[in-house]
């Protein structure tokens, strides 16, 4: 089957302008994670659903970052009044479930944000 | 923030050769895992040892933990030039949340 996708894959936007990412995760996923990575850096934790709920938003980095997940499928994350320091690429990943951490994530390819 | 660490932060290596890569973590781990990223773009998972195990294999893969340090090792073997790639531990807690190290690039050269 087809595995987690992810649009747009770049994305170029002018400082202050508000944008949507949006993950397509495994069908059947019930945990989907969205992280954030800068060059030259590991990806860093944003916000993990579990179904329709987000478990943990600890890693949004400030309230101008939201995510959804309305049908427990599909997400999306919202950056509002984008800063040119929100720049990087955001990885989605999603896994069966996360039972104690076993369970593998899988990635998708990214969307690369750029904010000028 | 970043948890782990990973050591080299570069790794260049001819074809054939193996390479070692270390990780070390601060906190109590459920499991580690491994990942492998291509051109700064999507991870691939590799390998996942549990807390209560110290070594593990997949292929050319070989990894070992040691809660006690608080480290990991990857060790590819017989490296191709299709291994060129970065190489990311990451601490998994209870839900599942990856905490990754800031990764190792290894080049292997033909």
């Amino acid at each position: 089957g087809a595995g987690v996708s992810q649009t747009p894959s770049n994305k170029v936007t002018e400082k202050g302008k508000y944008v949507e990412l949006r993950c397509d995760p495994i069908s059947g996923h019930t945990a989907l994670y969205w992280y954030r990575q800068s060059l030259g850096q590991g990806p860093e934790f944003l916000i993990y659903f579990q179904g329709t709920g987000a478990a943990d938003d600890s890693g949004l980095p400030n309230d101008r970052f939201f995510a959804v997940r309305p049908e427990g499928s599909v997400s999306t994350l919202k950056i509002q009044r984008t800063e040119r320091g929100d720049s990087a690429v955001y990885l989605c990943a999603s896994s069966l479930y996360p039972s104690e951490g076993y369970n593998e994530q899988f990635f998708g390819p990214g969307t690369r944000l750029t904010v000028l | 923030s970043q948890q782990g660490e990973e050591d080299p932060q570069a790794l260049s290596i001819q074809e054939g050769e193996n390479a070692t890569m270390n990780c070390s973590y601060k906190t109590s781990i459920n499991n580690l895992q491994w990942y492998r990223q291509n051109s700064g773009r999507g991870l691939v998972h590799l390998i996942l040892i549990r807390s209560n195990e110290r070594e593990k294999h997949s292929g050319r893969l070989r990894v070992t933990l040691d809660t006690s340090k608080k480290s990991s090792s990857l060790l590819i073997t017989a490296s191709r030039a299709a291994d060129t790639a970065s190489y990311f531990c990451a601490e998994t807690d209870s839900w599942g949340k990856l905490q990754f190290g800031a990764g190792t690039q290894v080049v292997v050269t033909p």
